[in-house]
């Protein structure tokens, strides 16, 4: 099992430019969240979803779009970048047949210029 | 006004000692879930322990133990023998919307340090 993947690790962007955070998942999960971590901020749940084809709006989705057209993949879309959203991402997957305990992919860190 | 708050910005503990991290959190959900989860400095989220609001003992891992207060809505987080490698920030978090949708709240974390 390689459990919950993000790609890239690491990605600068200059400001107005799009970009898609990859989240994949082999664990059969059906809960899937984005979260962005900032100093002082602890973890801010962006979007998630309850199953492909469903998701819906965290604390703080302005400026990011997601979609889930199968149960591994939920990806994050940046439509225009702006200095603001310079932070740590993490995707995670619950199983929501149980405690929904998260697993936690290993983050990108995403700097706008 | 916050779902979850840590109070502790920052703790120190001696080596082999227990040490108490503060959480407590805002709801009115009846079914919920409290976490806690272990950030060292390399990055990674760990999951430490879980409680449902609807168990009646306090959620035990190891030397990990939640002092579930349901009345005071505390959550509180016990790490006995504190060894070095528990230096890390330690953040609690809440489900709520069981029937809902389920969504997660953090808080700001409390940052531990061990000292030998």
């Amino acid at each position: 099992n390689a459990g919950v993947t993000q790609t890239p690790k690491f990605q600068v962007l200059k400001t107005g430019q799009s970009m898609t955070l990859q989240c994949a998942q082999d664990m059969n999960h059906e809960y899937m969240s984005w979260y962005r971590q900032d100093p002082g901020m602890g973890l801010r749940l962006i979007h998630y979803s309850v199953g492909a084809g469903i998701t819906d709006q965290g604390e703080v989705p302005n400026g990011y779009n997601v979609s889930r057209s199968t149960t591994e993949d939920f990806p994050l879309r940046l439509l225009s970048a702006a200095p603001s959203q310079t932070s740590v991402y993490f995707c995670a997957s619950s199983d929501s047949r149980a405690t929904y305990e998260q697993y936690f992919g290993p983050g990108t860190r995403l700097t706008v210029t | 006004a916050q779902k979850i708050t840590q109070t502790q910005p920052g703790m120190f503990v001696q080596e082999k000692e227990a040490v108490t991290l503060d959480c407590t959190y805002d709801t009115s959900d009846p079914s919920y879930g409290l976490f806690w989860y272990k950030q060292p400095s390399s990055g990674e989220m760990i999951f430490l322990i879980y409680q449902g609001s609807y168990d009646q003992q306090n959620a035990t891992e190891g030397r990990y133990s939640l002092n579930f207060q349901k009345a005071r809505k505390s959550a509180n987080l016990v790490i006995s023998a504190s060894q070095l490698g528990d230096s890390a920030m330690y953040f609690c978090a809440m489900r709520e919307g069981e029937y809902t949708g389920n969504q997660f709240y953090f808080g700001t974390g409390t940052s531990l340090t061990v000292i030998p």
